[in-house]
């Protein structure tokens, strides 16, 4: 079983606060991905991380910043959160040594921003 | 640039009935391909990892083939049960960056 997390999973708040969704894991995999799910469709990679102090914008443009200053911490934050926000945030991460690409996801968070 | 197709796009069956879900990709260079399970409402599952010099693995009822010649992958499910219900997304993955289908939404019937 994956030991991937993420907090919170359900959020309801409104246009203009900051968030920030937590993503941890432990199993000391060096990769961490943050995606974007709207309901019935695709996952879409909005951040990527090689490691500690390594991040990359994925390919869906993304109001979303991240940081990686501890291996198993990759949060994600909103600075002024709008309607169009509203998704499913879905924490990944990897192994690039044992099983190359392997991705284990987390329980997501479902934001809602009214 | 990758595009990963999942057909059909949703599948009802009668329990106990064999089935296959079918995934393609525009680009055979890839590193390796993935077929995950997502709840409603929740993350994904992982089910199956093909490496992608493998041709297929297997796990329990699952049967999961690679084809990368013509961009083909099958997952095969065994005698399926209600619990089997759910999304079944395949993902791509080749460089960098992993490309996911829209999946196949499964309802096995009791």
């Amino acid at each position: 079983e994956a030991d991937i997390y993420q907090t919170p999973r359900y959020l309801v708040i409104g246009t203009g606060k900051k968030i920030t969704l937590e993503c941890s894991q432990t199993m000391g995999h060096d990769k961490m991905y943050w995606y974007q799910q709207d309901p019935g469709m695709e996952l879409h990679l909005i951040h990527y991380s090689y490691g500690v102090n390594s991040t990359e914008k994925g390919d869906l443009s993304s109001e979303s910043t991240v940081s990686r200053i501890r291996t198993e911490h990759f949060p994600l934050t909103l600075e002024s959160a709008r309607p169009s926000h509203t998704s499913q945030y879905l924490c990944a991460s990897s192994d690039s040594g044992t099983s190359p690409n392997e991705q284990y996801f987390g329980p997501g968070t479902r934001l809602t921003v009214t | 640039k990758q595009e990963v197709t999942q057909i059909p796009a949703a599948l009802s069956v009668p329990e106990g009935e064999n089935l296959v879900l079918n995934c393609s990709f525009t680009d055979s260079a890839i590193y390796n391909l993935q077929w995950f399970r997502q709840d409603p409402g929740k993350g994904l599952t992982s089910l199956l990892l093909i490496q992608s010099s493998q041709r297929e693995q297997t796990s329990g009822r699952l049967n999961a083939s690679l084809d990368k010649s013509s961009g083909r992958s099958t997952l095969y499910i065994a005698a399926s049960q209600p619990g089997d219900s759910a999304t079944y997304l395949c993902a791509v993955m080749g460089g960098f960056k992993t490309i996911f289908g829209a999946g196949t939404r499964l309802f096995v019937k009791a």
